[in-house]
């Protein structure tokens, strides 16, 4: 089955910088993958999706990246805001699979 | 456009009763799926409805079920409920295509004692 995990549980940023959130996953089939920010007592929230036949995707001051060969997808998040501190999950979903495959979170804090 | 709306936002039962929780789709949303999230196990697909007829289900026992209504909205019930049942039961909906996006819900907090 799938399984999606991430690089790193906590990430500290410092105002203003870049950041970058990794995830890896396991399932060759997964064809498209998803990003969401959750905030404290908030559900998640709809950040970016890429799908397999793409390698980059960009939003507003977000760029998802996707590395098939190693099955590794990362979320930079430009000029990162207080705004911007919450949990970060990326996801999988392979075929006509409707069920998502959620990684652990990464916690992003922005410092001042 | 009003988001995903969950009905309680918050729950405490103790164990051996049973809940009912409610999620109301974004307007022309046809799809709706249930998560569990524990600290522990993190974000978990229960299942997925779409026009009325379960489409899809994750590993959960037979206690949790569900049903969708002809408006789209979505109902989840755990019966003979246990402590390790406490966790934010989070409802997504999409248009309707397999590759749509899910839009969360709050959540409802559901507390077992």
């Amino acid at each position: 089955g799938e399984s999606v995990g991430l690089h790193l549980p906590t990430l500290s940023v410092q105002e203003g910088d870049n950041s970058i959130i990794n995830c890896a996953y396991s399932n060759s089939a997964s064809d498209y993958f998803i990003w969401y920010k959750q905030e404290s007592g908030k559900g998640p929230q709809f950040i970016i999706d890429i799908r397999s036949n793409m390698d980059k995707r960009q939003g507003q001051r977000v760029t998802v990246l996707l590395n098939k060969t190693v099955k590794h997808l990362s979320l930079q998040i430009a000029a990162t805001q207080p705004g911007d501190s919450a949990v970060y999950f990326c996801a999988g979903a392979s075929g006509s699979a409707r069920q998502l495959t959620f990684g652990s979170g990464t916690q992003l804090t922005v410092l001042p | 456009k009003a988001g995903v709306t969950q009905t309680p936002r918050y729950l405490i039962k103790t164990r051996g009763q049973q809940v009912t929780l409610s999620c109301s789709p974004i307007s022309g949303h046809r799809s709706v799926s249930w998560y569990q999230q524990t600290p522990g196990q993190g974000l978990q697909f229960l299942f997925e409805y779409f026009s009325e007829t379960q489409r899809n289900k994750g590993n959960f026992p037979g206690r949790f079920s569900g049903r969708q209504f002809s408006n789209s909205r979505s109902e989840m019930n755990v019966s003979t409920l246990e402590l390790g049942d406490s966790a934010l039961y989070l409802c997504a909906s999409s248009l309707y295509r397999e590759t749509d996006t899910q839009y969360f819900g709050p959540g409802t907090r559901l507390t077992v004692l």
